[in-house]
């Protein structure tokens, strides 16, 4: 079983929508969750940091169910410009961080 | 400035031919990483350095050889190249206590013939 699974989608919305993404880790003793942006052909990017209790930058939330393990980002309003793939990461400890394989986002006009 | 930085950003070779990415951050992170991305987007973790030590070592052929000579630098040697080994290698750093926030490098984009 993979560290890290993610819906690879593609997600394909319209502009002004609400989207979300899940994940899921195999390893109850990970210690810290991440989403990150990844452009095409660009190096990945931290968006944010999910915190147990849950945490919102602007149009995004995410989430941390570690009953469940599972890791959820919601983005809200979509603009043209959240048009990237989305990469969840869990950090297994000793600094060892996986990556899911990553959900694209097409924001369409 | 660049804060992780690697080189070549592209790279065409032969098989069968040895060759190197360098990566150098001016970040002051503690930890150097390489990962490799391959045609599906896969990000996956190859070697991890602490302090030029050696922490992680994932399932990684033995043509790939990681050296740190200093924490500011981790340079990945590849011997041997096979077409398999085309992808986008980065390179990331972090610093241990601090936010856990991996920073990436551009990319070196290697393709085999």
């Amino acid at each position: 079983r993979k560290e890290v699974e993610q819906d690879p989608g593609p997600f394909n919305v319209p502009e002004g929508a609400t989207v979300a993404f899940n994940c899921t880790y195999s390893n109850s003793a990970s210690q810290s969750f991440f989403w990150y942006r990844q452009d095409c052909r660009k190096e990945p990017k931290l968006l944010m940091s999910v915190y147990s209790s849950g945490n919102e930058d602007g149009r995004f939330t995410a989430q941390l169910n570690r009953a469940s393990q599972y890791i959820s980002l919601l983005i809200r309003d979509s603009k043209l410009s959240d048009s990237a793939t989305y990469l969840c990461v869990v950090n297994r400890g000793a600094n060892n961080l996986f990556f899911g394989t990553g959900t694209r986002l097409t924001v369409i006009p | 400035d660049t804060a992780v930085s690697q080189t070549p950003k592209y790279l065409v070779t032969q098989m069968g031919n040895d060759k190197s990415i360098k990566c150098e951050q001016n970040l002051g992170h503690d930890t150097m990483y390489w990962y490799k991305q391959d045609s599906k987007k896969f990000l996956k973790i190859m070697f991890s350095y602490n302090n030029k030590e050696l922490i992680i070592n994932e399932t990684v052929p033995n043509r790939f050889s990681p050296k740190s000579p200093d924490k500011a630098h981790l340079n990945l040697h590849i011997n041997s190249l096979e077409l398999g080994d085309s992808a986008v290698y980065f390179c990331a750093s972090m610093l241990t206590g601090g936010t856990g926030e991996l920073f990436f490098g551009e990319g070196s984009r290697l393709t085999v013939l």
